[in-house]
């Protein structure tokens, strides 16, 4: 079965610094791979996605994720954070096309002044 | 143009109790998915319908849930015998399906709360 593992419940970084939230994953095939973002009364927003090819993709928002297959990993990172990035970060996995995602339990991502 | 919209935004019900949860996707979506997200967890699929039938309804955890989309478009997400365990925000989310990978877009969701 997949899975995704968030291993950071909680991350507190400071304005300006920059930021990396880890995600793992399983999954029996070649994985389709997403980082969303979920603000307080708001729906979820893809950032990223990851199919195939080059292993660093760019997203919205600044962020970049990299696919690292030999330690199925999928790292979100942002060179330098602003006060508007503090939210709820959740990491998926799919089979591609229509399929449902499988969700990590999220990071919260704290920005202090 | 608009979003995924969903009614009611929160919903209060007693234990027993049948809900259901209203989604509207993005007009020309032909997929239309539900999850749930309980406190402090990701969202957990239920079901995914590709047009009117229930292409995965795999997640659906037992049968007091059920979810039905007649006309390809409109989906409600039927609950009976509401229980305490229940209470979790409902998403739902549209994506097309031309193409390898289709974005799926979510709604703010339902807030259920069962008393």
């Amino acid at each position: 079965a997949q899975s995704v593992t968030q291993p950071d419940i909680h991350i507190t970084v400071s304005e300006g610094a920059s930021l990396e939230l880890r995600c793992n994953y399983s999954y029996g095939a070649t994985p389709y791979l997403f980082w969303y973002v979920q603000s307080p009364g708001q729906g979820l927003q893809l950032l990223l996605k990851y199919f195939s090819g080059d292993t660093l993709v760019q997203g919205i928002k600044g962020f970049e994720a990299e696919f690292k297959r030999s330690q199925s990993s999928f790292n979100l990172r942002k060179p330098s954070v602003h006060w508007s990035d503090a939210a709820e970060y959740f990491c998926a996995v799919g089979g591609g096309g229509a399929d449902g995602l499988t969700f990590g339990k999220g990071t919260h991502l704290i920005i202090q002044p | 143009g608009a979003g995924v919209s969903q009614t009611p935004s929160n919903k209060v019900t007693e234990k027993g109790k049948y809900v259901e949860l209203r989604c509207d996707p993005i007009s020309g979506h032909t997929a239309l998915y539900w999850y749930r997200q309980s406190l402090g967890q990701g969202p957990e699929f239920l079901i995914y319908f590709q047009g009117t039938g229930a292409a995965d309804d795999s997640g659906l955890p037992n049968d007091r849930f059920f979810a039905v989309r007649p006309e390809g478009s409109v989906s409600t997400l039927k609950i009976q015998r509401t229980e305490r365990g229940d209470s979790a925000v409902y998403l739902c989310a549209s994506s097309r399906t031309s193409g390898r990978y289709n974005e799926q877009f979510f709604g703010p969701g339902t807030r259920l709360t069962v008393l």
